[in-house]
């Protein structure tokens, strides 16, 4: 079946560098979404992407999905503590299956 | 606050009980959907309904069963309970059938099973 790997498992930055997580599919999506949960929280959606190659920008936050629409990245420029949390993706395969990756937890060391 | 509620927050029980679990979607929402977050395991997709009717089928147990209600709110039904069922249990909620969807989640049951 289809499967969703995230590397790294767990991120530790100084405030004010950048991180960056990579999302992998072992099938084509049809697009692919990335999540946000804060320590305690329950996930909250940041963005979808659809087309190969695109780009998105969100303020600090930069996400990519491959031309191949297997792979996508998220990257936050100069992280702040209020990064802090577990990022997932979750890709969609033609809705056969919504998956969402093992998460990559971040911390931002002030 | 995301507008979608669950009940209860917690939830402590022995093994071989039966628990359910409620979810109130957003207003406006026709889908809800149910995941199971264990540490080990993050984020496993139960089950999704949309509009009273089943719509896709995740990793769910045979032991756990989920309706969705004419009003929209759903039930997640947990039997003979396990060890191993221990975990949070979220609901989420989006406009559409397609999963492509935003999707809105609620606050999450942590359910501990002795």
């Amino acid at each position: 079946g289809q499967q969703v790997m995230q590397i790294p498992q767990y991120q530790h930055v100084q405030e004010g560098e950048d991180f960056t997580t990579y999302c992998n599919s072992s099938t084509t999506l049809s697009n692919i979404q990335w999540y946000k949960q804060r320590p305690g929280g329950h996930p909250v959606f940041l963005i979808q992407l659809v087309k190969s190659g695109e780009v998105k920008k969100q303020k600090r936050l930069t996400f990519q999905f491959g031309e191949a629409k297997k792979n996508s990245s998220l990257h936050i420029t100069a992280t702040q503590t209020t990064d802090v949390g577990t990022y997932f993706c979750a890709g969609d395969n033609y809705g056969q299956n919504f998956v969402f990756g093992p998460g990559t937890r971040l911390s931002v060391l002030p | 606050d995301s507008g979608v509620t669950q009940t209860p927050k917690h939830l402590i029980t022995a093994t071989g009980q039966r628990v359910t679990l409620r979810c109130s979607p957003r207003s406006g929402d026709l889908s809800v959907y149910w995941y199971q977050q264990s540490l080990d395991q993050g984020l496993q997709f139960l089950i999704q309904y949309y509009n009273g009717e089943e719509r896709a089928k995740g990793n769910i147990l045979e032991r756990f069963s989920a309706q969705q209600f004419p009003d929209l709110h759903s039930e997640l039904n947990l039997s003979s309970l396990e060890l191993g069922d221990s975990a949070l249990y979220f609901c989420a909620s989006s406009v559409s059938w397609d999963r492509s969807y935003e999707q809105y989640f609620g606050p999450g049951t942590r359910l501990t099973v002795t």
